[in-house]
């Protein structure tokens, strides 16, 4: 069984730092793995996808990247700011249709 | 853009009472699902809907039924609400490829069942 964690399970850090959230992930015989973002209240919004075949992906100050045989991804947040601050989830595609996710990591940017 | 909407947005049940959570999307996506996402467990699938006529169940299926009315909607009923199906309820739905496409979630039913 698919098994995803999420490293830590909350982070608060000064607006304007770098930072990097942790995902892994027990089975490496994956279709894709997405990063998505949740605030309070709200549902899930998708950040990035790789797929399996690929090591990384971008859009504006976020990378994410898959290191399938290691079974870790990372999401890199480039100066962050006050609007960041939510829970991002990663989440594994293992079998046709099935996403298992983590639990997610809090993110709180501070002003 | 409306994307996916979810209605009611909240709905308190007492035990053993029924009720349909509705959801339609507006982005003509092939695949829908139903996910629930609990404190401590994470979001787990209920049931997905690969294409319009075609309906699967997920990791924890039971106690759901679920009916692919058309391409935009996919209603996720519950027959006899139990206490142990108190949770958040969402609904996602992906194009053209399927799971290997990101997936669009509405906001959430929030559902507390007494």
């Amino acid at each position: 069984k698919q098994e995803v964690t999420q490293i830590p399970a909350a982070l608060s850090v000064p607006e304007g730092e770098n930072l990097v959230l942790n995902c892994s992930f027990t089975d490496s015989a994956i279709y894709n793995l997405q990063w998505f973002r949740q605030d309070p209240g709200k549902g899930l919004t998708s950040l990035l996808l790789i797929q399996s075949s690929q090591r990384e992906q971008t859009s504006g100050r976020l990378n994410a990247s898959l290191d399938k045989s290691s079974g870790r991804s990372t999401l890199y947040i480039a100066a962050s700011q006050p609007g960041d601050s939510a829970t991002y989830l990663c989440a594994v595609l293992s079998s046709n249709y099935k996403l298992t996710f983590g639990k997610g990591t809090l993110l709180t940017v501070n002003p | 853009n409306a994307g996916v909407t979810q209605t009611p947005k909240f709905q308190v049940l007492k035990t053993g009472q029924s009720m349909t959570l509705q959801c339609a999307q507006d982005m003509n996506h092939n695949s829908m699902y139903w996910y629930r996402q609990d404190p401590g467990m994470g979001l787990r699938l209920i049931y997905y809907s690969a294409s319009e006529g075609t309906t699967d169940k997920g990791e924890v299926p039971n106690g759901y039924n679920v009916s692919r009315l058309n391409k935009r909607e996919f209603s996720l009923r519950l027959e006899s609400a139990a206490p142990s199906q108190t949770s958040v309820y969402f609904c996602a739905s992906s194009g053209l490829g399927g799971p290997n496409q990101p997936q669009h979630f509405g906001d959430g039913t929030r559902l507390s069942i007494l």
